[in-house]
């Protein structure tokens, strides 16, 4: 069974950079889909994008420009970057398991991010 | 981009009914829909993927239908597991834009 777990800061100063991993275990981080997912406090849930073992990307249009994603095949995990951090970059943030077949099939149980002096 | 809509924004059900969430997409997405349970504090679940595939492991009690821009999700007979927020994704582009969600509560 895939496993996914976020780590990384909870706590981030505006106009810094978010920057969060996620290890996978029970399984090859290839020939997937790897996906960050974000949901602010008491929202609804919004797609950030997702990287391909390969190391292509497809990102959120509202976050182009702000965002990256790199994958480490040799580590099993893959990272998120988001630059110039706002009070509303502020939320939950996930990483998942995608394929073109059945979305989003395993979630990582999320971690905390607040953007705050 | 493709817009998602979901109705009602809440429900409130009692155990046994059977329930019903309407997911409007603004343009077509073929069967490119997959369905999320959420429950407070907790990931999402994957219930059901090409609007009518049940995730292995979810119950059938849980189905999905349509194809286009209108999809529903049906819960055949409530039970108290089932009280959550249901949302609907598209992925049939990019960006696979989730709906805004439906509580499903107790009545």
């Amino acid at each position: 069974q895939v496993q996914l777990q976020e780590s990384g800061p909870g706590l981030v100063k505006p106009s810094e950079t978010l920057s969060l991993t996620c290890t996978v275990s029970g399984g090859f981080i290839g020939s997937y889909y790897w996906s960050w997912i974000r949901q602010p406090p008491g929202k609804g849930l919004e797609w950030i994008g997702y990287i391909f073992n390969s190391g292509s990307t497809n990102y959120s249009p509202s976050l182009e420009g702000r965002v990256s994603m790199s994958v480490d095949t040799s580590k099993n995990h893959f990272s998120l970057r988001l630059t110039s951090a706002t009070a509303a970059d502020t939320g939950v943030y996930y990483c998942a398991r995608s394929n073109v077949l059945t979305a989003i099939d395993f979630w990582g149980q999320g971690t905390l991010v607040t953007v705050s002096s | 981009d493709i817009q998602m809509t979901q109705s009602p924004s809440t429900l409130s059900a009692s155990v046994g009914d059977r329930v019903t969430i309407t997911c409007r997409a603004s343009q077509s997405i073929s069967t490119w829909l997959a369905w999320y349970q959420q429950k407070p504090g907790k990931a999402p679940k994957l219930l059901i993927y090409k609007a009518s595939s049940l995730q292995s492991g979810v119950s059938s009690r849980f189905s999905g239908s349509g194809s286009g821009t209108e999809f529903t999700l049906t819960i055949s007979s409530l039970r108290p597991d089932d009280f959550a927020t249901y949302y609907c994704q598209r992925y049939n582009t990019s960006p696979w834009t989730f709906g805004q969600g439906t509580k499903v509560e107790l009545k």
